[in-house]
């Protein structure tokens, strides 16, 4: 599995863009970049994923980096509930089976 | 939308009680996966399932066992609780194959006194 490092906490404005970075230099070939949110009290939930292009859905944007070492989750406008721990996750795929790897992820504020 | 259910949000347990937590998910997933998550240690795998009857330990396996008769139900055992349990316990399923996510249910936290 390939590590990832994510800062442990970052700040953000209300209504500002969040932009949360992951690095995972050592990231195989066949390994995507999953992001999951756990908002307090709650199950992790799925955001995003993405293997090599940048990915956009209704809730986030995922910029992979073209090299694939790093890359950098974008909630364009942050709100108070977007406040949470957030996890980079390189995803191993092997035949027949799936397992995720949870880091400390970085605890995002979104303050007024 | 997809739904997993752990049996007990909260939990209160004797030390050395045989303790069952249950976990049902309803979209047919394959995988099925036990955490625990301790403050300042993120989340930590127990045990997973690829398949029923089919088990693989986690990073964490000591003091636990699983239980998978059911495609749809995961169960995680503690023989003989110990207060170094006491944690938030989610269990999580998803399909197998490649780009997929995987769904976690709310949480049950255990207490062990």
């Amino acid at each position: 599995d390939a590590k990832t490092t994510q800062p442990p906490s970052m700040d953000c404005a209300e209504g500002r863009a969040a932009n949360l970075p992951c690095n995972h230099s050592t990231i195989s070939g066949n390994e995507y970049v999953y992001w999951y949110r756990q908002i307090h009290s709650q199950g992790p939930q799925y955001i995003i994923h993405g293997l090599k292009n940048n990915e956009t859905n209704e809730m986030a944007s995922l910029i992979i980096t073209e090299d694939r070492k790093s890359s950098t989750l974008i909630l364009p406008h942050a709100t108070l509930r977007d406040t949470a721990v957030y996890y980079c996750i390189a995803h191993v795929m092997n035949t027949g089976f799936q397992k995720l790897v949870f880091g400390t992820g970085t605890r995002l504020l979104v303050s007024p | 939308d997809v739904k997993v259910t752990q049996s007990s949000r909260y939990l209160v347990k004797r030390t050395g009680e045989k303790v069952f937590l249950e976990c049902v998910q309803d979209m047919d997933h394959e995988n099925m996966f036990w955490y625990r998550q301790d403050p300042g240690l993120g989340l930590r795998l127990i045990y997973f399932s690829y398949d029923v009857k089919m088990k693989e330990k986690g990073d964490i396996p000591e003091g636990y066992s699983v239980s998978r008769e059911k495609k749809e139900r995961f169960s995680l055992i503690l023989e003989s609780a110990s207060t170094n349990q006491t944690s938030m316990y989610l269990c999580a399923s998803s399909e197998s194959g490649e780009r997929t996510e995987a769904f976690f249910g709310q949480g049950t936290r255990l207490t062990v006194v």
